[in-house]
């Protein structure tokens, strides 16, 4: 049971690329949601969905798209990556809004 | 938009002290509050959920109160030990979604 997976760990980007950030849980959780993390902000929520084919934007949506067509997948997508998304990423999931599982993370570096 | 503080940002007590950890919210209308533990370079471990109607919830040396209608959750540590030292933050969930303090940087001095 490994929880809630985000795949890549590290990742460096050049301004103007995309890419996608995997994350992906097996727990069944019918809650997933995105936030990235900075320095002197917290976490902050971009996307999330309360189940399969419903997503919704968060607090800090701009650059970034999300879809779920599954229970088990919610991958974020950059799609013209800025300096300004250089952060740490969190995917996390919960069943019936009690607690809340993080993956490790994804530290994204754009340059 | 719910905005939670927490107080204070960062603290250093020695070995066996226990901490107190604050979290205040400007919306009570909460459906839960969870407190996170964070390692350097890590994710969030979940430590205690409290619910809404709840006053308080206890897990080993961990105790969590919360007062909704003031807007207030206090994390008690007890005995404090070098391996607590982490960032806690405090998340309060409302509206489906967590609303997350900058949190508290614990230091434990052995």
């Amino acid at each position: 049971n490994a929880g809630v997976t985000q795949t890549p760990k590290f990742q460096v980007l050049k301004t103007g690329q995309s890419m996608t950030l995997q994350c992906a849980q097996d727990m069944n959780h019918e809650y997933m949601s995105w936030y990235r993390q900075d320095p002197g902000m917290g976490l902050r929520l971009i996307h999330y969905s309360v189940g399969a084919g419903i997503t919704d934007q968060g607090e800090v949506p701009n650059g970034y798209n999300v879809s779920r067509s599954t229970t088990e997948d919610f991958p974020l997508r950059l799609l013209s990556a800025a300096p300004s998304q250089t952060s740490v990423y969190f995917c996390a999931c919960s069943y019936s809004r009690e607690i809340y599982t993080f993956g490790s993370g994804t530290r994204l570096t754009v340059v | 938009k719910q905005e939670v503080t927490q107080i204070p940002a960062a603290l250093s007590v020695p070995e066996g002290e226990n901490l107190v950890l604050n979290c205040s919210f400007t919306d009570s209308a909460i459906y839960n509050l969870q407190w996170f533990r964070q390692d350097p370079g890590k994710g969030l471990t979940s430590l205690l959920l409290i619910q809404s109607s709840q006053r308080e919830q206890t897990s080993g040396r961990l105790n969590a109160s919360l007062d909704k209608s003031s807007g207030r959750s206090t994390l008690y540590i007890a005995a404090s030990q070098p391996g607590d030292s982490a960032t806690y933050l405090c998340a309060v969930n409302g509206n489906n979604r967590l609303a997350f303090g900058k949190g508290n940087q614990v230091v434990v001095i052995p």
